[in-house]
């Protein structure tokens, strides 16, 4: 059974650091790993999708690595800033026929002035 | 307007009433899905469906139950709510034909209470 794990469940830092978010899962076997961020009030955003084959993605100041082996992915927020403060969650999606994400707790993230 | 909308955006019921939590989608998406979440843990799915006519259970389904009246429509029943099914109802919906790509998009979300 697929397992996902965040540290840490929670971050505070100051406006303009670089972070960097841990994601860990239990099972190698996956078809894709899956970042989101989650607002109060307003459903989770899809912010980095990455394959099985990949080991990277980009997108503006965030960059979401996928190392299968040791199953673990890390998202990293360059350049910080009060507007990232949000929940970032990890998903794990097992099969290609079934969409079917298994979600990490989540790290609540506070980036203040 | 939003993609993904839920109704209502919070609801507070008795132990043992009936309840109903809708969801539409103007996405198109042939797929949609109900997860629920807890402070402390992740989303965890309840049901899924890939067409109008296929629904399947998921983790935790039980006390739950689920109408797809049509592509666009999607709704989560709890027959006779008990308290700990408090939690943070969300729809999502998927497109099958983005392939690799398929992500999952969500509405914002229902909190439930139950007393």
């Amino acid at each position: 059974k697929q397992e996902v794990t965040q540290i840490p469940a929670a971050l505070s830092v100051p406006e303009g650091e670089n972070l960097v978010l841990n994601c860990s899962f239990t099972d190698s076997a996956i078809y894709n790993l899956q970042w989101f961020r989650q607002d109060p009030g307003k459903g989770l955003t899809s912010l980095l999708l990455i394959q099985s084959s990949q080991r990277e993605q980009t997108s503006g100041r965030l960059n979401a690595s996928l190392d299968k082996s040791s199953g673990r992915s890390t998202l990293y927020i360059a350049a910080s800033q009060p507007g990232d403060s949000a929940t970032y969650l990890c998903a794990a999606r097992r099969g290609g026929g079934y969409n079917k994400l298994i979600f990490g707790a989540g790290t609540r993230l506070a980036v203040h002035p | 307007d939003a993609d993904v909308t839920q109704t209502p955006r919070n609801r507070i019921t008795k132990t043992g009433k009936r309840i109903m939590l809708e969801c539409s989608q103007t996405k198109g998406h042939d797929r949609m899905y109900w997860y629920r979440q807890d402070p402390g843990l992740g989303l965890r799915l309840i049901y899924y469906s890939f067409d109008v006519k296929d629904i399947n259970k998921g983790e935790i389904s039980d006390g739950y139950s689920v109408s797809r009246q049509a592509q666009a429509k999607f709704s989560l029943s709890l027959e006779s709510a008990i308290p700990n099914q408090t939690a943070l109802y969300f729809c999502a919906t998927s497109d099958f034909g983005a392939g690799e790509g398929e992500t999952q998009y969500f509405g914002p979300g229902t909190r439930l209470l139950v007393l």
